[in-house]
């Protein structure tokens, strides 16, 4: 089975620290992907990679960035956390771009921004 | 772009019965996956069923049946003979099968109760 860990699964952080939150998959998987899910507002994309050091802007992107060195690796980023990035993150990741693939998902990083 | 709207915040069901989640979407594309995933309280999203917008045959997994209308934008799920661990919440998602278009687009999600 395909397995996407994320290392942190609650955080608490201040104002202006900078955060990262790591994920990394089992499976070879071409494609990795960051969401954020808000109640109310489902799962939103933050950012995407499609391969080592490529990577695409989401829907929401502003406040994040990642980073994608190795593979198995995708790495989201909080220059500097704010309370409105106060949420649950999702890493998924999916063998590559075609588009019946299963996207395989973490159990999610809940993280409060104080 | 693609937006998935689920018009349900909350449904609840009683145990054994039959329950339908609505999904409507917008796009323009002509080749497309939809996807139901299911999140329990673990937070762990399941893949539940998967249809593609070129066949015509609605998707079924077991309890789980779809009703896809390609023309109306609409692909709803049904949940047979409803079990307590069918509660979580549901969200409906779309795929482009256009190159470059590999995101997962999702709608805000249907919480679930079953009713003992």
């Amino acid at each position: 089975d395909v397995k996407v860990t994320q290392s942190s699964r609650y955080l608490v952080k201040r104002t202006g620290e900078k955060v990262f939150l790591e994920c990394v998959q089992d499976m070879d998987h071409e494609n990795m992907f960051w969401y954020r899910q808000d109640p109310g507002l489902g799962l939103r994309l933050i950012y995407f990679s499609y391969d080592v050091k490529m990577k695409e802007k989401g829907d929401i992107p502003e406040g994040y960035s990642v980073s994608r060195e190795k593979k198995e690796r995708f790495s989201l980023i909080l220059e500097s956390a704010s309370t409105n990035q106060t949420s649950m993150y999702l890493c998924a990741s999916s063998l590559d771009s075609y588009s019946g693939n299963t996207i395989y998902f973490g159990e999610g990083s809940w993280l409060t921004v104080v | 772009a693609q937006t998935v709207t689920q018009s349900q915040p909350e449904m609840s069901v009683q145990e054994a019965e039959t329950v339908t989640l609505s999904c409507t979407y917008d796009t323009s594309e002509s080749d497309y996956y939809l996807f139901w995933y299911k999140q329990p309280p673990s937070r762990q999203m399941i893949l539940v069923i998967r249809q593609e917008a070129y066949k015509q045959q609605n998707a079924t997994e077991n309890r789980f049946s779809v009703n896809f209308q390609k023309a109306a934008k609409s692909f709803s799920l049904k949940i047979s003979d409803s079990q307590l661990g069918d509660a979580a919440m549901y969200f409906c998602a779309y795929r482009s099968a256009l190159v470059g278009g590999s995101r997962l687009t999702f709608g805000e999600g249907t919480q679930l109760t079953v009713n003992p």
